[in-house]
């Protein structure tokens, strides 16, 4: 199986901050790379596909970039709604999602 | 839209199997895949599988693999997953969630379906 892993596991930052979420792939992957972000008690969202392709829907302060193994998640200048948990996911092979980053506003 | 609609809360004993159904409403299958991911209290997402309704192929994770069976009824627009000799460690939330194809992000999810493992 692909391992993903996720840095930071969690962070806290200011509204008007930038902040950027890091994904690692233990094998290349192209561009087949998504990210999600979860609330408490709701299922999660799809934010990014194809590594940098925005969702429907999805404000465009979240961006997304990378290829083969390093993928980043940027929100260009956080909002209080967007504390969240947020997830990569491969979808190369047998899908596998990283452990999760904890965003929190402070 | 599309929604996925899961199947209620579930209560089961160890040893015993769970069947959560999640339907298509507002739509249909088409060509796109069902999978099922599962999430234990506090814990991150765990993929368990999926199945491509229009022509029935499946694929397991390794981790589930002969304990878990997804299945798809094309006339009625619902998948169903079943997990097999429960244990309390299986206690989680499944989800069932749609991508277009199989390389494509999961782009709509069920609710959800709380399942409790517990004697």
């Amino acid at each position: 199986d692909i391992q993903m892993t996720q840095s930071p596991s969690s962070l806290s930052a200011s509204v008007g901050d930038r902040v950027t979420i890091t994904c690692r792939a233990s094998q290349r992957i192209s561009i087949l790379l998504n990210w999600y972000q979860q609330k408490p008690g709701k299922a999660p969202k799809l934010l990014i596909y194809a590594a940098s392709s925005l969702q429907s829907g999805v404000p465009s302060r979240f961006s997304g970039s990378g290829y083969g193994t390093d993928f980043t998640l940027t929100i260009s200048s956080l909002q209080p709604e967007d504390s969240a948990t947020y997830y990569c996911q491969q979808s190369d092979s047998s899908p596998t999602f990283g452990q999760g980053t904890r965003l929190e506003i402070k | 839209q599309v929604q996925l609609v899961q199947s209620g809360a579930e209560l089961k004993r160890p040893g015993s199997s769970v069947k959560v159904s999640c339907k298509a409403s507002g739509g249909t299958f088409r060509g796109y895949t069902i999978s099922w991911v599962r999430q234990a209290p506090g814990q991150g997402l765990e993929w368990m599988g999926r199945i491509i309704p229009i022509d029935g192929t499946r694929n397991y994770a390794q981790k589930f693999q002969g304990r878990m069976t997804i299945t798809a009824d094309k006339s009625t627009g619902t998948a169903y997953m079943e997990l097999g000799s429960l244990r309390s460690e299986d206690t989680a939330i499944f989800y069932c969630a749609r991508a277009p194809a199989s390389k494509d992000g999961f782009d709509i999810w069920g609710q959800g379906t709380m399942v409790t493992v517990s004697s």
